[in-house]
């Protein structure tokens, strides 16, 4: 069955930067993007950018285009997300999802808990 | 960046009784998503396409709409409903989420 796997939590510093992995099995890699989203505490969720990981198109949401950088690493059939200059905002659990064949995001990893504090 | 305007935002309602949650956007066609998120969970997929319920769901949950106007509906609530539940545009970029509606026990 398909799963998404996330690292641990992670607390971090303001300007610091932080790469959260996930981890996916039961499906060929090659053939979905993943996406990445977050949920900062007790609000709704946001999108943050996909990979594609068939062609390496990548696509990030304007607000953190300048900050954060997806990859992958297709032999270990694992996806990054790397944030930088992270402030008290950017406090939040993140999420990879994979879309499904015709639906959107239809595969969820556990999310990873950022907490930023000084 | 398209803006999701779900209502309400609490819904309480009683074992067995129906919900019906709003999703109110500009136009996006059927690109609408709804999605489940239970305490300390990940967001589970109920339904795509506007309509199309997603592997596993059960019948109880539907939606329906098109172009701004898009509704989920939980028929004969059980215990295991009462989540918060967000709608979600995959029209355009960014890939937006209403605010949720919280659907708690009456």
């Amino acid at each position: 069955q398909v799963q998404l796997v996330q690292s641990e939590a992670e607390m971090k510093k303001p300007g610091a930067s932080v790469k959260i992995s996930c981890k996916t099995s039961g499906y060929t890699f090659t053939s979905y993007s993943i996406h990445w989203l977050r949920q900062a505490p007790g609000h709704s969720l946001e999108w943050i950018g996909f990979f594609n990981a068939a062609n390496g198109y990548t696509k990030y949401s304007e607000k953190l285009q300048d900050r954060v950088t997806l990859t992958i690493d297709t032999s270990a059939t694992t996806a990054y997300m790397e944030l930088s200059s992270l402030t008290s905002k950017d406090t939040a659990i993140y999420y990879c999802a994979r879309p499904g064949t015709y639906s959107p995001l239809d595969y969820w990893g556990q999310g990873t808990l950022v907490t930023i504090s000084s | 960046e398209i803006v999701l305007t779900q209502s309400p935002a609490t819904l309480s309602v009683s074992p067995g009784e129906t919900a019906t949650l709003s999703c109110r956007t500009s136009q996006i066609y059927r690109s609408l998503a709804w999605y489940q998120q239970k305490p300390g969970q990940s967001p589970r997929l109920l339904i795509y396409s506007a309509s199309t319920r997603a592997t596993g769901v059960p019948v109880r949950f539907s939606g329906s709409g098109s172009g701004t106007e898009f509704t989920l509906t939980i028929t004969g609530l059980q215990s295991e409903d009462f989540a918060i539940y967000y709608c979600q545009q995959y029209n355009n970029w960014p890939w937006t989420f209403g605010q949720g509606t919280k659907v708690e026990i009456k």
